[in-house]
């Protein structure tokens, strides 16, 4: 099955600074990459996803950039604002829809 | 995206006991999946609910523990049996309409056993 590293596990940002998270993964084979934000006592929410055909996606603050060759993923946060304290996970596809959570990264934004 | 409605929201319950955990969506999806989330933890996958069969469980799973059903392309269902103290956790249901779209999340069942 899929290996996957996240790093780092925990990330302090000052308000309006950029974070980035970086996910490694062991399946070649794979060919989809999602980024989920979780805040405290909610849900999982997609908050970017890329595919094997594009390196770089972009959503207004949001941006994920993929390195298949190298096997890893990055989410991009810039501006950084308190709303975007939550755990943020990386999840690559596995095979026929799985994901393989990666531990996750506690991210805190301070004013 | 589909609205997944899974209840119950959270529940206590008494070791040796069983309880079912429902998920329904709004619209037809291909795909369910049933996964586990221990406090401070990352997403554990348990299982792929296959509509019209049986379910197929991750490494560390099984059936007898984690009956799931899906009879229809909008509702599924896991029970945890026989629970002890080890199960409490988050249990949370997810729906892609195929396996090359997006997984979204349902709210989750936080699950306690005394």
């Amino acid at each position: 099955g899929e290996n996957v590293e996240q790093h780092p596990s925990t990330l302090s940002v000052q308000e309006g600074d950029s974070a980035v998270i970086k996910c490694t993964y062991s399946d070649s084979a794979s060919n989809y990459f999602p980024w989920y934000k979780q805040e405290l006592g909610k849900r999982p929410q997609l908050i970017i996803d890329i595919r094997s055909n594009v390196g770089e996606k972009k959503d207004q603050r949001i941006a994920v950039t993929l390195n298949k060759t190298a096997k890893h993923f990055s989410l991009h946060i810039t501006e950084t604002q308190p709303e975007d304290s939550a755990v943020y996970f990386c999840a690559p596809e596995e095979v026929r829809g799985k994901l393989q959570f990666g531990a996750g990264t506690q991210v805190v934004v301070t004013p | 995206s589909a609205v997944i409605s899974q209840k119950p929201s959270r529940d206590i319950c008494q070791r040796g006991t069983s309880l079912t955990i429902q998920c329904q969506v709004d619209s037809q999806v291909t795909m369910m999946f049933w996964y586990r989330q221990q406090p401070g933890q990352s997403l554990t996958l348990i299982a792929t609910a296959n509509q019209g069969s049986e379910a197929t469980y991750e490494s560390g799973f099984v059936i007898d523990k984690f009956p799931i059903s899906r009879p229809n392309l909008t509702f599924s269902t896991l029970t945890v049996s026989n629970m002890s103290p080890e199960d409490s956790s988050i249990y949370l249901c997810s729906v892609a309409e195929n396996s090359n779209q997006p997984q979204h999340f349902g709210d989750g069942t936080r699950l306690s056993i005394l």
